[in-house]
């Protein structure tokens, strides 16, 4: 596997499920952030792991609630989520310190129904 | 407050059409601006950053441009390989770790 991986790629739910988004990185980073990228708007930062620690929390909803294993490994648990929250997740990983220069992965595609 | 706007939202070109894509950014001490493309289905893949007005950068058919006030995404005879949503994004000099992004444009180049 190179750069970043996400699974699942598609995922539905309902809104009394709790599920988990998984990310790994294969790049040696130090830094990885979870976004939500909805239609008509921008890419928006939800949560930044920096050497496994997390500093931004970018007033996210309690149902969203970020785990950093290692600095390899970033997951994002759900649980009762709104219809609003269907959108692409995507996860990015930087060195500390190059926040710009973030490899993204190919998201997952969620849909709360 | 910190806010970058992408213009036209959506451009459709005719292979060998050149043009350009603008973002225009308001930011109280730009530390940095930076380009990404994203296809379908895909995340957004860094092309460019940018750091002083006057910096330009090139990539193939691509030449970023920066103002004190916005960037330009030139796009040179292109193909429809080129086809993409490109995205414009600034670095928030109050959370470094932050990048803060336009909608982008919505780029399609037809044969």
């Amino acid at each position: 596997e190179t750069g970043v991986t996400q699974t699942p790629r598609h995922l539905v739910m309902g809104m009394t499920n709790k599920k988990s988004l998984k990310c790994e990185q294969h790049l040696g980073h130090n830094a990885m952030y979870w976004y939500k990228q909805s239609a008509k708007k921008p890419l928006e930062l939800m949560f930044v792991y920096s050497l496994e620690e997390r500093v931004e929390n970018n007033s996210v909803p309690s149902r969203f609630s970020p785990e950093c294993p290692n600095s390899s490994h970033l997951f994002l648990h759900l649980h009762t989520l709104q219809p609003e929250d269907s959108a692409l997740y995507l996860c990015a990983s930087s060195q500390m310190g190059l926040a710009a220069e973030q490899y993204f992965g190919p998201g997952t595609r969620l849909t709360v129904t | 407050e910190d806010q970058v706007t992408q213009s036209p939202e959506a451009l459709r070109l005719q292979e060998g059409e050149s043009s350009s894509l603008n973002c225009s950014y308001t930011v109280s001490g730009l530390r940095g601006l930076f380009w990404y493309r994203q296809d379908p289905g895909k995340g957004p893949e860094f092309l460019f950053t940018l750091y002083s007005a006057g910096e330009e950068k090139e990539k193939e058919r691509l030449k970023a441009t920066l103002t004190k006030k916005e960037s330009f995404l030139h796009i040179t005879a292109p193909k429809p390989e080129d086809s993409a949503t490109y995205l414009c994004a600034v670095q928030s000099p109050r959370a470094p770790d932050k990048l803060i992004f336009g909608t982008g444009t919505r780029l399609q180049v037809f044969p």
